[in-house]
């Protein structure tokens, strides 16, 4: 079956633009979840929902990212007023129970 | 007490060796611990995964062991593959279902041939 999808696949913009990265779930999981990666780091927890609400956001850098899922399906990251520390790739991943699945990522470039 | 701290940065194994890399973790609410493996420009694959009810865990030329009481687990590579160039990660969750990750911070295997 199809696996995690995200889009776009590479974003450049310029420092104080807003963006918006999307996450196309498998299919019945109820569970997704944001991370960032930095080149040549770890993955770093952002947010995760659990249906549509977000019992976790503690990961969220500061008050310029967001995130909604509407439908227990596609979820949007926004992130307004980018930095340049923005620069890493936004990985996104979905799970029915422990197991996590993760999609490409979109690899964001700010001017 | 969120760590997970992985071990080595990075690792160089001859064609057929075995490649060991090593995790440890503090916080013992810890319960779940998968292995990704990450390509070059692709997102993190899960590889295999463990619980603290058993010591070790094979999957084909995978095995993860893991020892409770010195909050250490680590993944071995047997018969080690070019192919299997990349950088793995270690992570940890707690609780039962859906949790958050924390991830090593990964290690770049390289495989001679």
């Amino acid at each position: 079956g199809a696996g995690v999808s995200q889009s776009p696949s590479n974003k450049v913009t310029e420092k104080g633009k807003d963006v918006e990265l999307r996450c196309d779930p498998i299919s019945g999981h109820t569970a997704l979840y944001w991370y960032r990666q930095r080149l040549g780091q770890g993955l770093e927890f952002l947010i995760y929902f659990q249906g549509n609400s977000a019992p976790d956001k503690s990961g969220l850098p500061s008050d310029r990212f967001s995130a909604e899922r509407t439908g227990e399906s596609v979820s949007t990251l926004t992130i307004q007023r980018t930095q340049q520390e923005d620069s890493a790739v936004y990985l996104c991943a979905s799970s029915l129970e422990a197991a996590q699945y993760f999609g490409p990522g979109t690899r964001l470039l700010v001017l | 007490q969120q760590q997970v701290k992985q071990s080595p940065q990075s690792l160089i194994v001859q064609k057929g060796g075995i490649s060991i890399i090593n995790c440890a973790y503090e916080n013992t609410a810890f319960d779940y611990f998968p292995w990704y493996q990450q390509f070059p420009g692709k997102g993190p694959a899960l590889l295999i995964a463990i619980r603290p009810d058993v010591s070790e865990k094979k999957e084909g030329r995978f095995t993860i062991s893991f020892n409770k009481s010195a909050k250490q687990f680590s993944l071995h590579i047997m018969d080690s593959q070019p192919g299997d160039s990349a950088t793995y990660f270690c992570a940890a969750s707690k609780g039962q279902g859906a949790q958050k990750l924390v991830f090593g911070q990964g290690t770049r295997l390289t495989i001679n041939p």
